[in-house]
């Protein structure tokens, strides 16, 4: 069974960097059938995708978010990572990393989530 | 705003039936791409419960079903139960000139009366 586990601190003041890391067990990240990406969920309200990452390093971001969007993957730990840079206010959210399946476009496994509040 | 719409909340009594919109454009559903639905229990992550418009997880049981039909989908979801109360997700694949991008609805509250 393939578990996802989100990491990272959970204050940044604004400004500066969110990173995150997610953990991946049960499952290898490099295997070429899943890409690997960021959602995030303000209190309250939907979901928004942030970005994804295949193990060969090739990546797409939300042209919302691209500017600031860095996700990068670390197979040897069975990792990939998120930073957001000069947060705000409105990137408060809970971060979920979750695998996705190649060409069918959906998302099958999740992180539980992780809070991460901007404010100094 | 989300690019897929559904209504912000449905309700029903044990064993009714419900449905669920979500509607969306000609560069998403409208497109030909695929409708997704999840299941938010209240503190917990998504759970994929249908994908690839009508098709279940192991383990979802078959009283949900999902359905596309042009550039909108459903879920429906029959012999409501209490533990369906829950917030529901659409997400579909959004391709324009402005990018391209994975997309969710807004959500919708099912209260189970």
């Amino acid at each position: 069974q393939v578990q996802l586990q989100e990491s990272g601190p959970g204050l940044v003041k604004p400004s500066q960097t969110l990173s995150l890391t997610c953990t991946v067990s049960g499952g290898s990240i490099s295997s070429g059938s899943y890409y690997w990406s960021w959602i995030r969920q303000p209190a309250g309200k939907g979901l928004e995708w942030i970005g994804r990452i295949y193990t060969s390093g090739s990546t797409n971001y939300n042209p919302s978010l691209k500017s600031r969007v860095t996700i990068s993957v670390d197979t040897s730990k069975n990792q990939f990572s998120l930073k957001l840079s000069s947060v705000t206010a409105a990137d408060t959210a809970v971060y979920y990393c979750a695998r996705g399946q190649v060409y069918r476009y959906y998302f099958d496994y999740w992180g539980q989530g992780t809070l991460v509040t901007v404010s100094s | 705003q989300s690019v897929l719409t559904q209504p912000p909340s449905v309700s029903g009594a044990p064993g009714q039936r419900v449905t669920i919109s979500c509607t969306g454009s000609s560069s998403n559903i409208g497109a030909g791409y695929d409708v997704h639905w999840y299941q938010q229990l209240p503190g917990t992550a998504p759970k994929l419960l249908i994908y690839g418009n009508s098709n279940r997880p192991s383990g979802v049981p078959d009283r949900f079903s999902g359905s596309k039909s042009g550039t909108s989908a459903s879920l429906a979801i029959t012999g409501l139960q209490a533990e369906d109360e829950a917030d529901y997700y659409c997400q579909s694949y959004d391709s324009s000139l402005s990018g391209s991008k994975w997309v969710f609805g807004g959500g919708t509250k099912l209260t189970v009366l």
